[in-house]
């Protein structure tokens, strides 16, 4: 079975900075679909970013973007210029492209974000 | 726009208690989802439904039962509830897995359940 492991429970930045969440995963799989999720206090997932296995680009969004390394089974999310809004715990999710895996995500443990003004 | 809607969003039990937490969809959905929020753990999967009609167990099912009651709604029930199943429930929907589709999911507000 597929696992997900944030290491890092807790991180704080101070506003405007570039803050790094760490994920890695384990899978024999090579076609697969990575996630990170954000929960605000409000308690609502949101989707910040996806990245399909199969591409070798990074994928980013506006001041969020991904550092996949597949070989080393590494998913971490960056965020620049670091805004009170992006406090939140965030969530990295994992997703088989085949087979009955295909049908769910499994999710990390969660790192708490704090954001510094 | 409602997308997931699932209630009642608070609820306190006693131990022994039944309850069952409603879900709805409006996006046409096939797949949904039960996940359960513990801190430090994540979410964890109880149950899921890939398609209307089926119904199959997570991670965690152990003390819950479920049902695809049609396209739009998956409920939860917790037959005799334990402190154990204390926690944040989310129900979620996605499309199945296709060329060009990531199946992410889409998740509901969320529902805090106390068990005494």
């Amino acid at each position: 079975a597929q696992t997900v492991t944030q290491s890092q429970p807790e991180m704080s930045v101070q506003e405007a900075e570039t803050v790094t969440l760490s994920c890695t995963y384990d899978t024999s799989e090579s076609d697969y679909y990575l996630f990170w999720y954000k929960q605000p206090p409000s308690r609502q997932m949101i989707l910040v970013i996806r990245q399909e296995a199969y591409k070798q680009q990074n994928a980013t969004e506006n001041r969020f973007s991904v550092n996949f390394q597949k070989a080393a089974k590494s998913f971490s999310l960056k965020i620049s210029d670091s805004q009170l809004g992006d406090a939140a715990m965030y969530f990295c999710a994992y997703r088989s492209a085949t087979g009955q895996g295909a049908q769910k995500l499994v999710f990390g443990q969660g790192t708490r974000l704090t954001i510094n003004p | 726009n409602a997308g997931v809607t699932q209630t009642p969003k608070f609820q306190v039990l006693k131990t022994g208690q039944s309850m069952t937490l409603q879900c709805a969809q409006d996006m046409n959905h096939n797949s949904m989802y039960w996940y359960r929020q513990d801190p430090g753990m994540g979410l964890r999967l109880i149950y899921y439904s890939a398609s209307e009609g089926t119904t199959d167990k997570g991670e965690v099912p152990n003390g819950y039962n479920v049902s695809r009651l049609n396209k739009r709604e998956f409920s939860l029930r917790l037959e005799s509830a334990a402190p154990s199943q204390t926690s944040v429930y989310f129900c979620a929907s996605s499309e199945p897995y296709a060329t060009g589709r990531t199946g992410e999911l889409f998740f509901g507000e969320g529902s805090r359940l106390t068990v005494l």
